[in-house]
Formats: C-alpha cells, sequence, structure tokens
C-alpha cells in the first residue's frame, strides 16, 4: 500500500541554523500539507500546498518557514533560522481529490 | 476558538471492554476524521464521516455524527492491547486543512 514516507526521522540542530524536512508524498496526490506536533500538545496545520502554490497557511507559518516541491516527487519544508520552539514533531501529508489526508511517519525537530 | 476537542481526554478500560470517546466542535464541516497515534508515531487515519452521514463502521470501529449537536463519537469494540493510543478527532471544513482536537489517551489494562 503506498503510503508518505518523510525524512530523517530525527534531526538535532542548533539554534539558528537551517533546516530542510523532506517528504516523499503518495505519487498520485495532489495536495500537500505540514503539520506539527509540540510534545504533548494537539496537531497543529501549518501550510497547505496545491497546483505549485501555497493554499493556505497558518499564523505559524511566518517568515521563517518555506515549502517546495522541487521536483515529481519531493515537498519540502524549510526553518530559516530555528528557534528553540520550532521544537515539535513534523508532520507531512497528502490526499488525492478525495477527504482523507495520509499522514507520514514525522521528523521528530530538536533545537538546541 | 478551538474546533474539535475531545473527552475524555484519558481513558483507562479493561481489555475486551468497549471504550468511546467523544469529539466536539464548533463550525460547520464537510467531514469529520479519526486518527489514532501511537506514542511518538505518526498518525495513521481510521475512518472518515460525512456530514451527511449519521453513522459508519469499520471493523471493530464504529463512528457517529450528530451535526445538530456538533459532536461525534468514537467506539471501538472488545478492545485489545493494541488499542492503547492516542485517539484524535480532525475536521475538514475547507479544502486546505484539517483541524486536530487535543485527542484522546485510552490505556487497555491486560
Amino acid at each position: 500500500e503506498p503510503e508518505v514516507t518523510q525524512t530523517p526521522s530525527h534531526q538535532v540542530t542548533q539554534m539558528g541554523q537551517e533546516v530542510i524536512l523532506r517528504c516523499v508524498p503518495i505519487s498520485n496526490h495532489l495536495y500537500f500539507y505540514w503539520y506539527r506536533q509540540i510534545l504533548g500538545q494537539k496537531v497543529e496545520f501549518l501550510v497547505s500546498f496545491y497546483n505549485n502554490e501555497i493554499s493556505e497557511k497558518s499564523e505559524i507559518f511566518d517568515d521563517q518557514f518555506s515549502v517546495e516541491r522541487p521536483d515529481g516527487s519531493n515537498f519540502t519544508l524549510k526553518i530559516r533560522s530555528t528557534k528553540l520552539e520550532d521544537s515539535a514533531m513534523y508532520f507531512c501529508a497528502s490526499k488525492s481529490d478525495q477527504e482523507t489526508q495520509y499522514f507520514g511517519p514525522g521528523t521528530r525537530l530538536l533545537v538546541l | 476558538s478551538q474546533q474539535g476537542e475531545e473527552d475524555p481526554q484519558a481513558l483507562s478500560i479493561q481489555e475486551g471492554e468497549n471504550a468511546t470517546m467523544n469529539c466536539s466542535y464548533k463550525t460547520s464541516i464537510n467531514n469529520l476524521q479519526w486518527y489514532r497515534q501511537n506514542s511518538g508515531r505518526g498518525l495513521v487515519h481510521l475512518i472518515l464521516i460525512r456530514s451527511n452521514e449519521r453513522e459508519k463502521h469499520s471493523g471493530r470501529l464504529r463512528v457517529t455524527l450528530d451535526t445538530s449537536k456538533k459532536s461525534s463519537s468514537l467506539l471501538i469494540t472488545a478492545s485489545r492491547a493494541a488499542d492503547t493510543a492516542s485517539y484524535f478527532c480532525a475536521t475538514d471544513s475547507s479544502a486546505s486543512k484539517i483541524i486536530f482536537g487535543s485527542g484522546t489517551r485510552l490505556s487497555i489494562r491486560p
């Protein structure tokens, strides 16, 4: 069964460094998403992406964040200058034109 | 305003018993979904119920939706140890995102 994959599974970085989180959505899906979950808290929407542009973004998704679909398979989330409060689990999701979003296993980001 | 709040926050039951979790939301929705998350792991989609549906079954799962009360319930029958996880409802009110509740932590005692 096709699934969303994410790399790396864990990332440790120093405050102020740039990180790129990578996702490979399910191949025939058209809509792509990033969510994050701070430890012990609920899953929060960050951004959605369709037709090579951002469809919607949350207040969390400020100028430090960007997304890109550099080729036909990858979908990336870049955090330009990480802050301590960016430490969280980051989930990528994708969906076709049906309603269900399928989530990847997540990348656990720790900012020191 | 918060969309998708589950109760209880935590639930501990004996293996074999049924577990019921509830979710309430505030705005109108297109559909409501339930996800499971094992500790520190990814989100697994369990079931989706559309706004024009009242009840849906999938294996040991039964989901109800009451749009007049803006609430949903997830019933897991004949619980197993492997059902231990956090369960989240998520509402879809736009094509662009789903909004998660705070989740119910379910523990199944052997």
